[in-house]
């Protein structure tokens, strides 16, 4: 089975602070993902990656930044909290998706709860 | 950026009812619709991947179907029990291959 590890699950963080959520997927995918779940908004993406320090911005970049030093893992970094940055963040993983009928499935962490106070 | 739109919010049903759900897609440059199950406490576990106009796909009593034409696709769950209780989550796909979230319909089943 495919695994997708968010090693911090509950954080609380004040604002200001650099914050570091982790990803690991165990299945050799190239794509990843980080995604923010906000009541009412859905899944909004954040920022992708198709490979190793490669990186692509979702919709909703500002203030975050990413890090992909190795193909499993994939890192959301926020430079400087900020309170509405308290969310739930998910992130994904896929086999490489290009061309029409690209029906690969997405698997997702269990997510990680971040609270800045 | 796509607008994914999922109805309705939220749904009630007996154990026992049928029910189904929408999700509405631009149409333009689709490449791909994704269905997806989130219990509470849990990862979003994926229940279809739709590529082609028409396609029919079913997972036990749960079933899809995909126009691409006209951008929607429907759940059908036959026969709800308690367990199917969960947010169902669509998410389409362009030519960017960003996988774009609607807000989902989230299902209770009363036993």
């Amino acid at each position: 089975d495919v695994k997708v590890t968010q090693s911090s699950r509950y954080l609380v963080k004040r604002t200001g602070e650099k914050v570091f959520l982790e990803c690991v997927q165990d299945m050799d995918h190239e794509n990843m993902f980080w995604y923010r779940q906000d009541p009412g908004l859905g899944l909004r993406l954040i920022y992708f990656s198709y490979d190793v320090k490669m990186k692509e911005k979702g919709d909703i970049p500002e203030g975050y930044s990413v890090s992909r030093e190795k193909k499993e893992r994939f890192s959301l970094i926020l430079e400087s909290a900020s309170t509405n940055q308290t969310s739930m963040y998910l992130c994904a993983s896929s086999l490489f998706l290009r061309g029409r009928n690209s029906g690969n499935t997405i698997y997702f962490g269990e997510g990680s709860w971040l609270t800045v106070v | 950026i796509l607008n994914v739109e999922q109805s309705p919010q939220s749904l009630h049903v007996q154990e026992g009812d049928s029910t189904n759900f929408t999700c509405s897609f631009p149409s333009s440059n689709f490449y791909a619709l994704h269905w997806y199950r989130w219990e509470t406490a849990k990862s979003p576990e994926a229940l279809f991947v739709m590529t082609l106009n028409g396609d029919e796909k079913k997972k036990g009593r749960i079933s899809a179907t995909l126009n691409t034409k006209e951008g929607y696709s429907y759940l059908y769950i036959k026969g709800s029990q308690p367990e199917d209780s969960a947010t169902y989550l669509c998410a389409s796909m362009d030519s960017s291959y960003k996988l774009i979230f609607g807000s989902g319909t989230r299902l209770l089943v009363r036993p």
